[in-house]
């Protein structure tokens, strides 16, 4: 059965270092999402993705986030420059339907740690 | 403000027991609603969703518009329901929708 897969599985950097978090969506899905989730709190959303171009972004994912699909097959959430509340848990999803109307397949996230 | 509410944060019950999930929503319109549940070390999956209107693992989730909530509920609780359960609701926007998780429930259930 296809799934989501995301490296690297953990991550720890140090406060003000780039992080790159890595999603291989299944293949025949066009909608991609990242979700994260602070230790304790709720799976909060963070971006869509379709057609090559954000759909839509929360008020979380501001200026030191950016996403990507480099090459047709990965889609990389990019953190330019890390802060101490940045730790959690980041999920990719994906999905062949909006997510209104379709199931979301989630990766088994990546951890990151900021120091 | 369109959201979805889950007010308990621990649900344990014992074997056996009838087992409801509490879920609430505000949304203006009909909305789709989605019941997703993480496993001990597993992904985060789809369980349900209220417009098939089916019963997965035993589990079932009705529309209640006056009420607006959209309970998850079993009859008979066993052990491997014990999970971490999200109501879910798609909340539109400018640019599309958005799936938008509640708090979500931890369901234990002991023996």
């Amino acid at each position: 059965e296809p799934e989501v897969t995301q490296t690297p599985s953990h991550q720890v950097t140090q406060m003000g270092q780039e992080v790159i978090l890595r999603c291989v969506p299944i293949s025949n899905h066009l909608y991609f999402y990242w979700y994260r989730q602070i230790l304790g709190q709720k799976v909060e959303f963070l971006v869509s993705f379709y057609n090559n171009e954000i759909s839509e972004k929360s008020e979380i994912f501001d200026d030191q986030f950016s996403v990507e699909r480099p090459d047709g097959s990965n889609f990389t959430l990019k953190i330019r420059s890390t802060k101490l509340e940045d730790s959690a848990m980041y999920f990719c999803a994906s999905s062949a339907l909006p997510s209104g109307s379709g199931e979301l397949f989630f990766g088994e996230g990546s951890r990151l740690t900021v120091l | 403000a369109q959201r979805v509410t889950q007010p308990e944060k621990l649900l344990s019950v014992f074997k056996g027991a009838p087992v409801e999930l509490k879920c609430n929503y505000s949304y203006s319109g009909s909305p789709e609603l989605f019941w997703y549940v993480q496993y001990s070390r597993q992904r985060l999956q789809l369980l349900l969703r209220h417009i098939s209107r089916e019963s997965i693992k035993g589990f079932t989730a009705d529309l209640n518009k006056g009420e607006t909530s959209f309970h998850l509920k079993k009859p008979f609780a066993q052990e491997e329901d014990s999970a971490m359960y999200y109501c879910a609701l798609p909340i539109l926007t400018g640019g599309g929708n958005k799936l938008t998780f509640g708090t979500g429930t931890q369901l234990k259930v002991e023996l």
